[in-house]
């Protein structure tokens, strides 16, 4: 079946720091992949999302490309800020599903010091 | 236009007793599903509706339940609470009925059972 794996978290990094949340996914067909961002408290929030190979989804300085090959989608941003803590979610929809069951990757906590 | 509300935000219930959590989508979204999110389960998929009618439904027990209504509004019933209920419950709308849609999120309803 369909499914997302993330690297486990926390990740804690210092502010203006590189960083890298890696995702893999197996799925049948051709997914749709997506971010989701939870800060603390509130609803998950789409960060960015990829229909197609080789498309390249990005908003608010993060980034992830659509890796067929790899079967990855992983995320980055080049100068992370203290705002930017919050737990990142990985998703696929399957591109064959007649209905749109959403698959979650378990999540990583990102954690940003000054 | 308006986000996904959820209504109530917090509830506070007692083990044996029934809840019942609403769900206003996006207007003009006909898609709603809910998902269950725990620290110890990550997010699960419980169901999604489309013009009232029920498209799909998770691996969870006759105790949850849900409907949609003609406006799109959705509700979800869990009766004979469990303390293992306790979770974030969030609601998601889309506009159609493709697989690919992006799904929105509502802040959630936190309920906790004693």
């Amino acid at each position: 079946g369909n499914s997302v794996t993330q690297m486990e978290g926390p990740v804690t990094l210092s502010e203006e720091a590189f960083l890298t949340i890696n995702c893999t996914y197996t799925a049948t067909g051709y997914p749709s992949l997506f971010w989701y961002v939870q800060y603390p408290g509130e609803g998950l929030q789409l960060l960015l999302k990829a229909t197609k190979a080789d498309d390249k989804g990005s908003n608010k300085g993060f980034e992830a490309t659509y890796r067929k090959e790899t079967t990855s989608f992983h995320l980055e941003k080049g100068s992370v800020q203290v705002s930017d803590s919050a737990v990142y979610f990985c998703a696929l929809i399957s591109g064959y599903s007649s209905a749109s069951k959403i698959i979650f990757g378990s999540g990583t906590r990102l954690s940003i010091r000054p | 236009k308006a986000g996904v509300t959820q209504t109530p935000r917090y509830l506070i219930k007692t083990r044996g007793q029934q809840v019942t959590l609403s769900c206003s989508p996006i207007s003009g979204h006909r898609s709603v599903s809910w998902y269950q999110q725990t620290p110890g389960q990550g997010l699960q998929f419980l169901f999604e509706y489309f013009s009232e009618t029920q498209r799909n439904k998770g691996n969870f027990p006759g105790r949850f339940s849900g409907r949609q209504f003609s406006n799109s509004r959705s509700e979800m019933n869990v009766s004979t609470l469990e303390l293992g209920d306790s979770a974030l419950y969030l609601c998601a709308s889309f506009p159609g009925y493709t697989s690919t849609d992006t799904q929105y999120f509502g802040p959630g309803t936190r309920l906790t059972v004693l």
